[in-house]
């Protein structure tokens, strides 16, 4: 299953509001799962199964969609959640990723 | 505080094989699935393979089945990712990365929420 990811690149301002899309080649139900990816750190899991929470994850990140269409909505952009975002799926194996969003400070 | 440690940088030479270890601490290694994941610069990660200890053979992406070998040693918390026949595009960071419980409780492999820092295998004749 392939995964894309729009935009490529999101320029915004601390305090803004941000939606990232993650589009699936075929259904994936709800098995959706999203991560936030820092300079030189591993990913960190955010969203889980569409709109479920990871363990103290902060409230500003929310997740919805379900089958093909899927969106990450971070509230109210903080300084530290200028970073790279990825989606997942784990409805259809092998497990993939999408390519990426990276939101940057304008 | 459950972290997940890998084994340090490697550069191999092409044709060659890589051993890459992730050992677990501060937590129930047994109760968990652990996956194996790279990522080539500017690009997702992509899914190895992956074991549940206890839990019977490790399961692998269908692309990595014929070089990739993933074990656990329950008495160490360790589980260990060897790839083998090594070519220029086997350059990457692997990670290890511990599969999220289900609701029920039940290891899995499909999505991860603790993942090692992260191993720089080179490969370059």
């Amino acid at each position: 299953t392939v995964l894309t990811q729009s935009p490529g690149t999101l320029s915004l301002s601390p305090g803004e509001r941000a939606s990232l899309s993650c589009r699936a080649s075929q259904s994936v139900t709800s098995r959706l799962s999203w991560y936030q990816q820092k300079p030189g750190q591993a990913p960190r899991l955010l969203i889980y199964d569409a709109s479920n929470r990871a363990t103290g994850i902060p409230a500003r990140f929310s997740g919805s969609g379900s089958g093909t269409d899927f969106t990450l909505t971070i509230s109210a952009l903080e300084p530290e959640d200028f970073a790279v975002y990825y989606c997942q799926q784990r409805n259809n194996w092998p497990l993939t990723f999408g390519g990426g969003t990276k939101v940057e400070i304008k | 505080q459950v972290q997940l440690v890998q084994s340090g940088a490697e550069v191999k030479k092409p044709g060659s094989s890589v051993k890459v270890s992730c050992k677990a601490s501060g937590g129930t290694f047994s109760s968990y699935g652990f996956s194996w994941l790279r990522q080539a610069p500017r690009q997702g990660p992509e899914w190895l393979g992956g074991i549940i200890p206890f839990g019977g053979p490790a399961d692998y992406a269908q692309r990595f089945q014929d070089r990739v070998t993933i074990t656990a040693d329950e008495s160490t918390s360790t589980v260990y990712m060897e790839l083998s026949s090594l070519t220029s595009e086997d350059t990457a960071v692997y990670y290890c990365a511990r599969g999220r419980l289900t609701i029920m409780g039940v290891a899995n492999l499909d999505d991860f929420d603790l993942w090692g820092q992260g191993t720089m295998v080179t490969v370059s004749s």
